[in-house]
């Protein structure tokens, strides 16, 4: 069973442009969230999508915003990038319907440079 | 909304000795509370996870304590293998589907 995957794995950008990341759930797996990690501030959440809806938001700008499609995948996008958006970012599917928890499955993460 | 604090940041044991390592979440509501270990360049795996209605959970050379009144759960990890080297995260889930990760702790296991 392919696990999760996310493209790109690495990628530089410059102050002021902006970016998209994709990620491919589980098969089956109709939850996808996304995490930001940077070394100083552990994981945080950033959004959950469920079956092409936003369920859950964390306290991130307006500048990160994400979808789901039809499939189950997800992109996510940052705007006007911030030297503090380097990251590395992180995507988790999970099975996750109607049941409070599920294991999360995360995918080995988008690691994002800003110059 | 939810806090979880994650003590220590690192940690270093003699291979075979115990590890462990505390959390402590700050809403009462929360009822789900698992622990990722995340190897060099990959992302973070599910090892273990226990749901407020329960007070301890055991697999093999790990273990999660939970104590609901005090609000901290903890993860035991006996005779340790140089594999066990990794970051560890403890996490709580709010009623509200959200899962809150604590900061981490780096683990290294010394041969």
């Amino acid at each position: 069973k392919a696990g999760v995957t996310q493209t790109p794995r690495y990628l530089i950008k410059t102050r002021g442009q902006q970016v998209t990341l994709s990620c491919s759930p589980i098969s089956g797996h109709r939850s996808v969230s996304w995490y930001q990690q940077t070394p100083g501030q552990g994981l945080q959440f950033l959004f959950e999508y469920f079956s092409e809806t936003q369920r859950n938001k964390g306290n991130f700008p307006g500048r990160f915003s994400g979808r789901q499609f039809s499939n189950s995948r997800s992109e996510m996008n940052v705007s006007t990038l911030e030297l503090g958006d380097s990251a590395l970012y992180l995507c988790a599917s999970s099975w996750r319907g109607d049941a409070n928890t599920g294991e999360l499955f995360f995918g080995e993460g988008s690691r994002l440079t800003v110059l | 909304g939810e806090n979880v604090e994650q003590h220590p940041s690192t940690l270093s044991v003699q291979e075979g000795d115990s590890a462990v390592i505390k959390c402590t979440y700050s809403d009462s509501a929360s009822n789900y509370f698992p622990w990722y270990k995340q190897e060099l360049g990959k992302g973070p795996q599910l090892i273990i996870d226990i749901r407020s209605n329960v007070g301890e959970k055991k697999d093999q050379r790990i273990a999660v304590t939970l104590n609901k009144t005090a609000k901290h759960f903890s993860l035991h990890i006996t005779e340790t293998q140089p594999e066990d080297s990794a970051v560890y995260f403890c996490a709580a889930q709010t009623a509200g589907n959200k899962l809150t990760f604590g900061g981490g702790t780096r683990v290294l296991v010394k041969p």
